[in-house]
């Protein structure tokens, strides 16, 4: 069975310095990859995801994330945090074999923005 | 174009009552699933419509929850009778396409409080 890893549920970083948010997978065939963010009494809104091609993916607001297969990971990125990126974050995957579409999630990592 | 949206936003019953929520997708959208976030694990998985038709309903966790979507519009979720365990976060999110790396749209969720 397909598992997704968030490591860190809280995540605490101060305004201007790096996001870095973990995710791997395990799987034996890489998966479509997403990450989804959630802003308060807002839904799930994508931030990027990735499918194939190039590993290094670019999504909104400044995010990007890195697919390494040999390392099953999929970490997420933003080189200098804004007090808006104060959210939650979920890592999601979908194996590509699936016709259906249901998206396995990690349990999220909360993140913290002080100035 | 407006987004998906659910109703309620909020609900709290007791247990042994019945609650019923509703979820409108983006018009145009065939496909519609239903996932639930209990209080600090990950979202999960509850079914999948293809139009009015239930394509995967693997993610149910027991037959108090019925499922509808009459017409292929809008879907609702019965719960009947709540339980405290059913707590959690029910969203709701709506794509063009099944499967492959199509995006998910979700709504807001409603938050069901069983007490």
């Amino acid at each position: 069975a397909q598992s997704v890893t968030q490591l860190g549920s809280h995540v605490s970083v101060s305004e201007g310095a790096l996001v870095l948010l973990r995710c791997n997978y395990s799987s034996s065939v890489p998966p479509y990859l997403f990450w989804y963010v959630q802003y308060p009494n807002q839904g799930l809104q994508l931030l990027l995801k990735y499918t194939t091609g190039a590993t290094l993916v670019k999504g909104i607001n400044g995010f990007e994330a890195e697919f390494k297969k040999s390392e099953t990971s999929f970490h997420l990125t933003k080189p200098s945090a804004h007090m808006s990126d104060a959210a939650e974050y979920f890592c999601a995957v979908r194996p590509t074999t699936d016709s259906w579409g249901k998206l396995q999630f990690g349990a999220g990592t909360q993140v913290v923005v002080t100035p | 174009e407006a987004g998906v949206t659910q109703f309620p936003s909020h609900s709290v019953i007791e247990k042994g009552q019945t609650v019923t929520l509703r979820c409108d997708p983006i018009s145009g959208h065939d496909n519609l699933y239903w996932y639930r976030r209990v209080m600090g694990k990950e979202i999960k998985f509850l079914l999948h419509f293809v139009k009015e038709s239930k394509q995967d309903e693997s993610g149910m966790p027991n037959n108090r929850f019925l499922a509808e979507r009459t017409g292929g519009t809008y879907s609702t979720l019965k719960v009947q009778p709540a339980e405290l365990e059913d707590s959690g976060v029910y969203f709701c999110a709506s794509s063009l396409q099944g499967g492959g790396p199509y995006e998910q749209y979700f709504g807001p969720g409603t938050r069901l409080t069983v007490t």
